[in-house]
């Protein structure tokens, strides 16, 4: 496609319940990474693929988050047992590759509330 | 420890004039920095990537600096237009070889006419 897509735009769920998020990168970008940003607080990082390389797992908060990407391309961002401190915008990024001056290009983020 | 203070928090100036934003960090190794525009309800877009070596850097209205040895950065924005509202947030990206990003919280400018 043109640009990264997510997926949903919005998701609002019950404390408990588990939330699956899709990222599909940049058609040929090897790289993909997945931020979380909540009110007033800048992006988080939580972790980023890199062709067939085990991914960096460093920034996610919990086990309870987890992530695939399947095929070099899309990416789901799986949180279980949600809590309300979850609740933020998770935005995806991709990139060609992970060279120090690669420019990261965002999706539009997928809001998550959680009650 | 690395981190990446941005000032204003926020900033309303009129369409028209100038404005500058400030960023502080302290991240090591240094890689390069960055400055990237969020609209609302957007993800970031890339404004400038600044190496060491580099001490401006212009895109359009949007000028960067980098001082290395102060490790400060600015974005100056000339003749602001009502479309330039939006976040700007600085990114310093740690390490060589294995890269990390350390975002700054950003800075909310609002353009009035």
């Amino acid at each position: 496609g043109a640009g990264v897509s997510q997926s949903p735009s919005n998701k609002v769920t019950e404390k408990g319940k588990d939330v699956e998020l899709r990222c599909d990168p940049i058609s040929g970008h090897t790289a993909l990474y997945w931020y979380r940003q909540s009110l007033g607080q800048g992006l988080e990082f939580l972790i980023y693929f890199q062709g067939n390389s085990a991914p960096d797992k460093s920034g996610l908060p919990s086990d309870r988050f987890s992530a695939e990407r399947t095929g070099g391309s899309v990416s789901t961002l799986t949180i279980q047992r949600t809590q309300q401190e979850d609740s933020a915008v998770y935005l995806c990024a991709s990139s060609l590759g992970l060279g120090r001056e690669e420019t990261q290009y965002f999706g539009p983020g997928t809001r998550l509330l959680v009650l | 420890k690395n981190q990446v203070e941005q000032s204003p928090q926020s900033l309303i100036i009129l369409e028209g004039k100038n404005c500058t934003l400030q960023c502080n960090y302290t991240v090591s190794p240094f890689s390069n920095l960055r400055w990237y525009k969020q609209d609302t309800g957007r993800g970031p877009v890339s404004l400038t990537i600044m190496t060491f070596s580099e001490n401006t850097k212009s895109n359009g209205r949007y000028t960067a600096t980098l001082d290395a040895d102060t490790k400060q950065s600015s974005l100056h924005i000339t003749a602001s237009q009502l479309s330039d509202s939006a976040s700007y947030i600085c990114v310093v990206i740690r390490g060589s070889g294995t890269y990390k990003y350390i975002f700054g919280t950003g800075t909310r400018l609002k353009v009035l006419a």
